[in-house]
């Protein structure tokens, strides 16, 4: 089954301590990306990856970090997660196209909270 | 900047009411998508329109595309509860097609 895979989809943490979120797909999709979804905001796109080691920021970049070494995979991390991070998280993959607009696979999402 | 906004933000109706909900932008856009999004779950695409003026419909969903290509609705047809979810829409980034940019979604409740 084509799907973008999501780890971990909820998540209690403290403000300075680590992590990573996973994200994998299994469609060989050149681009991924990262969004967070806030009440009133919408989907904000925090990083993207054209394709394996190239990566770029989006709108909210601050406080994140992500790698692109295999097509597959584009883990999101927090350095130092703070409270303003709180936020559900979106990862999605799709085929990179000329021409109109390809669809975008979203993973379920991974609820953060920061204590 | 590019902007989507949609509106309303939040939308209630009774099942077998017709309703249209809107995204409009300032900026042109080689196409728009529409995304539906279910409680716990991820944005799932609707449709993708690409021609000014052109209108698609996917059963009791009709969208449409602006003759300017800088605003696009969707009209629903005697909605169902099946309906109920954020819909969002969404254009391409000047940095490449896939690389979208989302409005900030229009919640719509059916209720039965």
């Amino acid at each position: 089954e084509a799907q973008v895979t999501q780890n971990p989809r909820y998540l209690i943490t403290v403000t300075g301590k680590k992590l990573t979120v996973t994200c994998s797909q299994n469609m060989n999709h050149e681009y991924m990306s990262w969004y967070r979804q806030d009440p009133g905001l919408g989907l904000r796109q925090i990083y993207y990856s054209m394709n394996v080691e190239v990566t770029d920021k989006g709108d909210v970049p601050e406080g994140y970090k992500v790698s692109r070494k295999e097509k597959r995979n584009f883990p999101l991390i927090l350095e130092s997660p703070s409270p303003n991070q709180t936020s559900l998280y979106f990862c999605a993959s799709s085929l990179r196209q000329g021409g109109p607009t390809g669809e975008l696979f979203f993973g379920e999402g991974s609820r953060l909270t920061v204590l | 900047t590019q902007l989507l906004e949609q509106s309303p933000q939040f939308l209630s109706i009774q099942e077998g009411e017709n309703l249209t909900v809107y995204c409009n932008s300032s900026s042109v856009f080689s196409s728009l998508q529409w995304y539906r999004q279910e409680p716990g779950e991820g944005p799932v695409l609707l449709v993708t329109v690409v021609t000014g003026g052109e209108v698609k419909k996917l059963k009791r969903l009709t969208f449409q595309f602006g003759d300017a290509r800088k605003d696009s609705s969707l009209h629903i047809t005697a909605a169902q509860p099946g309906d109920t979810g954020l819909y969002l829409c969404a254009g391409p980034r000047g940095t490449g097609a896939n690389n979208l940019f989302f409005g900030t979604g229009t919640r719509l409740t059916v209720i039965p």
